[in-house]
């Protein structure tokens, strides 16, 4: 098991670009979140996934940002028409039922938007 | 929203001293947990706590739920160079069953050799 896995690792793209970014949780784990941090403060709740039905997404999530787990395994996040304040860190996390606090987060995906 | 209120913001230590920072929240919590975030990495989990008044350890670290339920700490014992990191307390958000958490901004800890 290589934990959870975040592709690519930093992005650079222009203001108005399209992102997509994806994430390969730990198999098991029937739970995948997606969580957005910027310099200085913790990381903010996006979107979340039980197997592949997207249960609740938050207000930070603008209808610009859409994100997808086809058959419950692998997930993406789109973001279209990328703005500066889009610039960030994103994380993707998942956790078991068992387990389910117990967050394993990937590395991220650094965004930034020039 | 429900926010978490870590401190300090950062602390300055010499490889060897002990640690303690702690988290507040207006509102109670069930679950408190710790992450560490390295640079440029995910924040990994340290330490979860799922009662009132439970103290757990994890080698050289050990953290306690709040009485209160308002509030979680966390100390580190004999400070070593790879300590160095964010450590984050986190929450459950309120409602639902989606275990989504609230993070608190973070403690920069920085231990000098």
């Amino acid at each position: 098991d290589t934990g959870v896995s975040q592709n690519p690792r930093h992005k650079i793209t222009k203001r108005g670009q399209n992102v997509t970014f994806r994430c390969d949780p730990i198999s098991e784990h029937n739970r995948l979140y997606w969580y957005r941090q910027t310099l200085g403060q913790g990381p903010e709740f996006l979107t979340y996934f039980q197997n592949e039905a997207q249960l609740e997404k938050s207000r930070l999530l603008s209808d610009r940002f859409s994100a997808e787990r086809p058959k419950g395994s692998f997930s993406t996040l789109e973001i279209q028409r990328t703005e500066q304040g889009d610039s960030a860190m994103y994380l993707c996390a998942s956790s078991q039922p068992s387990k389910p606090y117990g967050y394993t987060f990937g590395s991220g995906t650094r965004l930034t938007v020039v | 929203g429900q926010q978490l209120n870590q401190s300090p913001q950062s602390m300055f230590i010499q490889e060897g001293e002990d640690v303690s920072m702690n988290c507040t929240s207006s509102s109670i919590f069930n679950t408190w947990l710790w992450y560490k975030q390295d640079p440029g990495e995910g924040p990994v989990l340290l330490i979860a706590l799922y009662k009132a008044g439970e103290l757990t350890s994890n080698g050289r670290l050990t953290a306690q739920f709040g009485i209160t339920r308002k509030d979680s700490f966390l100390n580190i014992s004999a400070s070593i160079p790879s300590d160095v990191g964010i450590y984050f307390c986190a929450g459950p958000n309120s409602g639902g069953s989606n275990y989504k958490l609230t993070f608190g901004k973070g403690t920069l800890l920085t231990v000098n050799p």
